[in-house]
């Protein structure tokens, strides 16, 4: 099975910083990973999906990149909305899909 | 809009059943395959089931083979997860997702708004 290293598990920032998260793969994943944002009591909602490419309505300040194991979100120019939990999922070598454990983006 | 809208959660015993149902609306339902994701309050995302489109062919997460059957009829748009034999450990927010999808990739979208499903003694 696919393993999915996500880091950090939490940060803190302030309004108008940029902000990088990583999630690792055991093996080689191609570019079969996407990004999700969930607020506090909400599901989640898309953000980036085939690694890179950004879904419909997802502010472009959010981007993805990344290919085989190595993957990142980054944030450019934080905004209020955006303080919620990012997590990756892989969906190349399935069943079981896995999802990185979760990053938490708090307000420094 | 494409939407997808869970019923069917609540409180039980251990070694009780429940039987989740998911409505999709917007979108060909027959031309998706669909999961469920469930959560525990606080902690991770954890894949729990997929059936493909055509009702067939399912597969489970290890912690719930053999007492969770995922079902779909595309003729009303549903999608079902029966739970046999619950545990404590299954208490969590359960989630519908679609599996969409490109020449470049699968992803979920969009998720359900979740159903809370409690197992205590």
């Amino acid at each position: 099975d696919v393993q999915l290293t996500q880091s950090p598990s939490s940060l803190a920032a302030s309004i108008g910083d940029t902000v990088t998260i990583t999630c690792r793969a055991s093996q080689n994943i191609k570019n079969y990973l996407s990004w999700y944002q969930q607020r506090p009591g909400r599901a989640p909602k898309l953000l980036i999906y085939s690694a890179s490419a950004l879904h419909s309505g997802v502010p472009s300040r959010f981007s993805g990149s990344g290919s085989e194991t190595d993957f990142t979100l980054t944030i450019s120019s934080l905004q209020p909305e955006d303080f919620a939990s990012y997590f990756c999922v892989q969906s190349y070598d399935t069943p079981p899909y896995s999802f990185g454990q979760g990053t938490k983006v708090e307000i420094k | 809009e494409v939407q997808l809208v869970e019923s069917g959660g609540g409180e039980v015993q251990p070694g009780e059943s429940l039987r989740l149902s998911c409505v999709g609306s917007g979108f060909t339902f027959n031309s998706y395959w669909m999961h469920w994701v469930r959560q525990v309050p606080g902690k991770g995302l954890v894949w729990v089931s997929r059936i493909f489109r055509d009702e067939k062919g399912a597969s489970y997460a290890d912690s719930v083979k053999g007492r969770f059957t995922v079902s779909r009829d595309n003729a009303k748009n549903a999608l079902y997860l029966q739970m046999n034999n619950l545990r404590v450990e299954d208490t969590a927010i359960y989630y519908c997702v679609r599996e969409d999808y490109s020449n470049s990739g699968f992803w979920f979208d969009p998720w359900g708004q979740g159903i809370a499903v409690t197992v205590s003694p």
